[in-house]
């Protein structure tokens, strides 16, 4: 079964616009991390922030930030200021068992982000 | 710190051929990861080491890969014999703790003709 979703295959947003991309997660698991990757054209993945099941906060790194609703299990990634740069392919993934030391991180199918100028 | 080192960054290999991918995990880190990435079933999982030991080789596909890591720095995954179908990027990635983040290699382009 699918544990991570990311609905949106390609997304499209102007330069300077701030822009959302979705994901949806699936866990029985009272313990578990959020991570969000980006990989540009030139195949690293660049880890960009984390969220842990039981953090109170939102997480934040400069430009990103991750809407975490719990209740309905979703962690979007949000990217403030859209920047050339930003042009690539963005993956949310979840990490189980972090309380019990789990390891298992899963990653979702991907959202490819095109920043237009 | 170096980052998480893979070698080599290409390899093209014959059907039927043993392939061995290395990796080198960031200094410290107890975790070691090898994920796969295709086009069709994205970034998969392989399998994950914990102070050297494997933990979970569910992910391996078939037992023609096998994955070691006789020491804390350093980890091999062989394919043998590798086919066309294994052509994929092989990372490998290495963590410190399970509440943060995996440092990815630039993982290996695998072409197997």
């Amino acid at each position: 079964a699918q544990k991570i979703t990311q609905t949106q295959p390609g997304m499209f947003v102007q330069e300077k616009e701030a822009v959302t991309l979705d994901c949806t997660y699936d866990t029985s698991d009272p313990s578990y991390g959020l991570f969000w990757y980006k990989q540009p054209s030139s195949g690293e993945m660049i880890f960009l922030i984390y969220q842990g099941s039981y953090d109170q906060q939102n997480a934040t790194e400069g430009r990103y930030s991750l809407n975490f609703q719990k209740a309905r299990k979703s962690a979007n990634l949000v990217i403030s200021a859209s920047q050339l740069g930003d042009s690539a392919m963005y993956f949310c993934a979840m990490r189980e068992g972090v309380g019990t030391g789990g390891f298992k991180t899963i990653f979702g199918a991907g959202t490819r982000l095109f920043v237009k100028a | 710190d170096a980052g998480v080192i893979q070698s080599p960054r290409h390899e093209v290999t014959e059907m039927g051929q043993e392939v061995t991918l290395r990796c080198k995990p960031i200094s410290g880190h107890d975790y070691l990861f090898w994920y796969r990435q295709t086009m069709m079933r994205g970034l998969e999982l392989l399998i994950y080491f914990n102070n050297n030991v494997p933990i979970d080789d569910s992910g391996m596909p078939e037992d023609r890969f096998s994955a070691k890591m006789p020491n804390a720095s350093f980890s091999t995954l062989k394919i043998q014999p590798s086919e066309p179908r294994d052509s994929a990027v092989y990372f490998c990635a290495s963590s410190a703790r399970p509440d943060t983040e995996a440092f990815f290699g630039q993982g290996t382009r695998l072409t197997v003709v």
